[in-house]
């Protein structure tokens, strides 16, 4: 099973919206509503930000959101704040396992 | 509260193993599966395998059979991953974390993480 694919980083300044991108295939993000988004700070165990796709577990801010096409899921933040600063990951069901994408950086600018 | 506290740093050598412990607590231990991921340094995570920790059935990365073994003790509501035949490039953050307390189909509680190190 190959990684999902995510860019290596993405950037905006303080207040705009960014979108994240996860690529997969019709094996596992295509074939399932089960993608989850994971936001992790350096030196910091994982967080769940979305599951099922777009759901938003209690205690995550509104500001996230989460979307699929086909193969591709993606997350967005939209007024993004200095605490958005982290990497994510996107994870998908496939069956017999489960896979993670690549990471993202993301960068406040 | 719901939480996953898990045992601490090791270091060893190549060719060893290692068996890292998760203790859960706060919520029933036989109602939900829990996963192994780990992290090398600089690096992504990567899913390793699950466990049920009602009957014990695992299922694992094709890239780790024949090398790892998760188990469970339902008495202490604590799940066990062991690695063998260490080599440097296990070296990793390793963190436990249950599936669906609180999102279905997603890792929703995580451990604190175990650092691993393999060196001679």
């Amino acid at each position: 099973q190959s990684a999902l694919t995510q860019p290596a980083s993405v950037s905006g300044s303080p207040g705009q919206s960014i979108t994240i991108s996860c690529t997969g295939t019709s094996s596992d993000v295509g074939s399932y509503n089960l993608v989850s988004w994971y936001q992790q700070h350096p030196g910091k165990a994982p967080k769940l930000m979305i599951y099922e796709g777009s759901k938003r577990p209690s205690g995550v801010s509104n500001r996230f959101s989460g979307s699929k096409s086909g193969n591709t899921a993606s997350l967005t933040i939209s007024g993004l704040q200095a605490e958005d600063e982290a990497d994510y990951y996107c994870c998908s069901y496939a069956g017999s396992s489960t896979v993670f994408g690549t990471g993202t950086k993301v960068t406040v600018l | 509260q719901v939480q996953l506290v898990q045992s601490g740093a090791e270091v060893k050598k190549p060719g060893a193993s290692v068996k890292v412990s998760c203790k859960a607590s706060g919520y029933t231990f036989t109602s939900y599966y829990m996963h192994w991921v780990r992290q090398a340094p600089g690096q992504g995570l990567e899913w390793m395998g699950i466990i049920n920790p009602s009957g014990g059935s695992t299922s694992y990365a094709q890239k780790f059979q024949g090398r790892v073994t998760m188990t469970r003790d339902t008495s202490t509501s604590t799940v066990y991953m062991e690695l063998s035949s260490l080599r440097s490039e296990d070296t990793a953050v390793y963190y436990c974390a249950s599936y669906g307390i609180a999102a279905a189909y997603a890792f929703d509680i995580w451990g604190q993480g175990t650092m691993v190190t393999v060196s001679s």
